[in-house]
């Protein structure tokens, strides 16, 4: 089963308008950690936030705001006001503390959305 | 330099080249990965590394063989490689390893292409 899922594969926005990334993950664990990051056409990941499981707390920076909401295993990811230079393909990432099958630390990742924004 | 850097950032190969990717952290870290990133699929862990030390192969293909002879660097040498291994590969680092939620920071990726 997939462990995180972003169900948007492509989104197109005009600048300016505000844009929802959604993630959705599995765990069994209690203590577990999320992640986004940002892939812009160079290919490099750009770190964007890590939120641990037991801070439920939204998250704003900037145009970028994040709602962390457990009871329904979400992470998503807003762009207030987006811009042309957020065009890139945004990860979302889970990472577990209990090992299953060796995957205890490692990050898995979703299949990413690629995020337009059109001048 | 700072951050995560790659060399080279493009490659071109034939099936029966040899050649290395190198992958060189000035973070401090002491964990470092190499990732595969093909178009539609996954990005797929296929090293991990702790303090020079491989703790981790995800059942990748022989003709892949890693080499990390300090915790600042990692390279990856490639050996009779096939056109499906055409991808772009990720290194990454990270401060350690085990417990898990430890942030990783990537590179700029070497896109590799096999004819």
């Amino acid at each position: 089963a997939q462990k995180v899922t972003q169900a948007q594969t492509e989104i197109s926005v005009v600048e300016k308008e505000d844009v929802t990334l959604d993630c959705v993950y599995e765990t069994r664990d209690t203590t577990y950690y999320l992640f986004w990051y940002k892939q812009p056409p160079s290919g490099e990941l750009v770190f964007l936030i890590r939120r641990n499981s037991f801070d439920e707390q939204n998250e704003i920076s900037g145009r970028y705001s994040w709602n962390f909401q457990k009871s329904t295993s979400s992470f998503n990811f807003t762009i207030t006001a987006s811009q042309v230079v957020d065009s890139a393909v945004y990860f979302c990432a889970l990472s577990e503390t209990m090992n299953y099958g060796g995957s205890q630390g490692n990050l898995i990742f979703g299949k990413g959305t690629k995020l337009s924004v059109k001048p | 330099e700072t951050g995560v850097t790659q060399t080279p950032r493009h490659l071109v190969m034939g099936m029966t080249n040899k050649k290395s990717l190198k992958c060189e952290q000035h973070l401090g870290h002491n964990a470092m990965y190499w990732y595969k990133q093909s178009a539609k699929k996954p990005l797929e862990l296929m090293f991990v590394y702790s303090l020079e030390e491989r703790v981790e192969n995800n059942s990748v293909p022989s003709r892949f063989s890693p080499e990390c002879p300090n915790s600042s660097h990692l390279f990856l040498h490639l050996h009779t490689l096939q056109p499906e291994d055409s991808a772009l590969y990720l290194c990454a680092s990270s401060p350690r390893v085990a417990g898990g939620g430890e942030t990783q920071y990537f590179g700029p990726g070497t896109r590799l292409l096999v004819l």
